[in-house]
């Protein structure tokens, strides 16, 4: 049984270009989760989706960033215009539901550079 | 959100006890505690949870005193593989409780 599966794990883009970035939950996981973290820093909620919907993406910034998380494929956090600032680690978490007491299952991360 | 306070970092040598406390001072009725574990180049991988009193699993315990206004994890003969960031986190068990607060975690170097 797979865990959270991210791809690509290190993404380089110069400024400017689109980054796209993957997920896919565990099986039988329904909910996805974004965090982006910076150096030394903890992990910032960005976005909560459901299959076809987008619940909560209070934490996404408004502009050049966009989350996806279709019928069939893996969810997809995707940059556009990449600067400088957005280079991190962005997470993608799943859960069987919601709740502070479920199970929360991260992945490893995709490590984005902006060149 | 209940607010988590924890020391930056922290130091052990191999095969010692090693305790990390987080205060959460306005910690609600309905809150429960997680800590974290995040390895470098890793997501965090959950650890324990608890209510109140104390909870044991294969990996740690946790202590959570009366009143709730702070925690202890408590790591049993740590390793070199245990050098991690730990993170306290607090937070309800509501369907609407999903957005999970990191701070900056305490940053444990086991030292051989």
């Amino acid at each position: 049984n797979a865990g959270v599966m991210q791809n690509p794990r290190h993404l380089v883009r110069r400024r400017g270009q689109e980054a796209r970035l993957r997920c896919s939950p565990m099986k039988g996981h329904s909910h996805v989760y974004w965090y982006r973290q910076l150096p030394e820093e903890g992990l910032k909620f960005m976005v909560y989706l459901q299959k076809e919907n987008i619940i909560d993406e209070s934490g996404m910034p408004k502009e050049r960033f966009s989350a996806e998380f279709p019928k069939e494929g893996p969810s997809i956090l995707r940059i556009q215009q990449v600067v400088r600032g957005d280079s991190a680690a962005y997470f993608c978490a799943s859960s069987p539901g919601t709740g502070f007491d479920v199970g929360y299952t991260f992945g490893s991360g995709t490590r984005l550079t902006v060149v | 959100l209940a607010k988590t306070t924890q020391p930056i970092s922290m130091d052990s040598y191999e095969g010692q006890e090693v305790n990390i406390t987080c205060s959460h001072n306005n910690i609600a009725t309905n809150d429960y505690i997680t800590w974290y574990q995040q390895f470098p180049s890793q997501g965090p991988r959950f650890i324990i949870q608890g209510y109140k009193t104390k909870v044991t699993n294969e990996v740690a315990s946790l202590f959570i005193p009366a009143d709730r206004k702070s925690s202890t994890l408590s790591l049993p003969r740590v390793s070199l593989s245990d050098t991690a960031v730990y993170y306290c986190l607090v937070g309800d068990s509501g369907a609407g409780s999903y957005q999970l607060t990191f701070g900056k975690g305490t940053k444990l170097s086991v030292i051989p």
